[in-house]
């Protein structure tokens, strides 16, 4: 069975400072992989996907970036932070046969102060 | 402007009795999804319905689809406690990548 797995569970950074946040996938050969970021209370904004290693696309621009370094692993990251980058980060997966929506991950939760 | 839209946008019954969520959309799709986010909890997949179908169920959960009207309901019967949460529908968009847009959620209570 496929799996997914976010880290870290929960985040308080400074303003100014970076961020990593990495997501891996195991059990599913080259899977569709997805960044979602979500404020509280709020809906789901889709930020990047991937359909293969070492290829992004950027759905959204919150000066975010994000990698795909391995088949299985997504990574997302910001040299420098914002306030407005608190919110709920989700890593999710899809097959990359047919339409299939995106499976999620347990979330990050972010707080920048 | 939301391409996908949950209402009521809040709602709450009590255990046992039978609730609906409605969901609008504004363009063509090939599949709707219903989600159930539980608090502090990533997203939970419960029913995709695919545009050449008109009904789908799970369990106490039924989907239907009308393209017509661009809207489509998820029906819970028997509610539990454990059904408190709020309740997405994504949509795909023929745009020739993968990009399921959400509404802002209806929230469910199911009191006691």
């Amino acid at each position: 069975a496929q799996t997914i797995h976010q880290w870290p569970v929960a985040e308080i950074k400074a303003v100014g400072s970076p961020l990593s946040l990495g997501c891996t996938i195991k059990g599913k050969s080259s899977p569709n992989l997805y960044w979602y970021w979500q404020a509280t209370g709020g809906t789901l904004q889709q930020l990047f996907y991937s359909i293969t290693v070492g290829q992004v696309e950027s759905v959204v621009q919150l000066n975010l970036s994000a990698s795909r370094p391995k088949d299985d692993q997504f990574i997302l990251s910001t040299e420098k932070l914002l306030l407005s980058h608190s919110g709920f980060y989700l890593c999710a997966w899809s097959s990359p046969v047919g339409n299939q929506a995106p499976l999620f991950g347990e979330g990050t939760r972010l707080s920048v102060l | 402007s939301q391409l996908a839209e949950e209402n009521p946008w809040a709602l709450s019954v009590h255990e046992g009795e039978s609730v609906t969520v409605n969901c609008s959309y504004k363009t063509s799709i090939t599949a709707l999804q219903w989600y159930r986010q539980k608090s502090g909890e990533g997203p939970a997949q419960l029913i995709l319905i695919r545009s050449n179908e008109r009904e789908k169920r799970n369990g106490r959960l039924r989907a239907t689809l009308d393209t017509s009207s661009q809207s489509s309901s998820l029906s819970i019967t028997a509610t539990r406690c454990e059904d408190t949460a709020v309740y997405f529908c994504a949509t795909d968009q023929d745009t020739g990548y993968q990009n399921f847009y959400f509404g802002k959620g209806t929230s469910l209570t199911v009191i006691p």
